[in-house]
């Protein structure tokens, strides 16, 4: 069983359009979290849900709106899809349990190509 | 924010050689992680270190929590080809929750 899935894995769509993401973990964690990581592979962290409240929110475009309907489940929904937003989205969770609530369990990426 | 410098940024060496990377913080870290990314997948944990000057093996990788808690490096020894993949640090400063990923570094092992 994959801890940490993601789909789709491969994402080619439009400029404009509306897209979602979805991720789920099997883990049992409390906290999930998106990542973008960019052409130059360098990884960024855009939000983070600790049972469904959202705790970190960085600076990034209000068209891309995270959802979580539990604590197995992060969405990330993005309106109007602009060229830049073509990366790949990572998706990671983690545990609130002592020292443990630091390693971040990652999914295998989903990879965006706007046109 | 916090920022961290890792390098180098890629690395090209022969199969059986020794490599070592190192990242650096402008401030403080509680927590050190070093992830391997393969291509096409997501990063993977390698090591955790949590106490300054801590010492932790994972097979041929071994990586330390820097004594100024501003740095930390990691080794593996006897590179053997399936080591190629990008190498990231991550550290962890007053947040329980957020990262802050060093660049990467590239490894590729000619065999």
């Amino acid at each position: 069983d994959t801890a940490v899935s993601q789909t789709p894995k491969y994402l080619v769509t439009q400029m404009g359009n509306d897209k979602s993401i979805k991720c789920e973990q099997n883990l049992g964690h409390d906290t999930m979290y998106w990542y973008k990581q960019d052409s130059k592979k360098f990884l960024k962290i855009m939000f983070s849900y600790n049972n469904k409240e959202l705790i970190i929110n960085e600076t990034v475009p209000n068209r891309f709106s995270p959802k979580s309907p539990d604590k197995a489940h992060l969405n990330l929904h993005i309106n109007s899809l602009e060229l830049g937003d073509s990366a790949v989205y990572f998706c990671a969770s983690s545990q609130q349990l002592g020292l443990a609530v630091h390693i971040q369990y990652f999914g295998a990426g989903t990879r965006l190509s706007v046109l | 924010g916090q920022q961290l410098n890792q390098s180098p940024q890629s690395m090209f060496i022969q199969e059986g050689e020794d490599v070592s990377m190192n990242c650096t913080s402008s401030s403080i870290f509680n927590t050190w992680l070093w992830y391997k990314q393969d291509p096409g997948e997501g990063p993977v944990l390698l090591i955790a270190l949590y106490k300054a000057g801590e010492l932790t093996s994972n097979g041929r990788l071994t990586a330390q929590f820097g004594i100024t808690r501003k740095d930390s490096f990691l080794n593996i020894s006897a590179s053997i080809p399936s080591d190629v993949g990008i190498y990231f640090c991550a550290g962890r400063g007053g947040s329980n929750y957020k990262l802050t990923f060093g660049k990467g570094t590239l490894l590729t092992v000619n065999p």
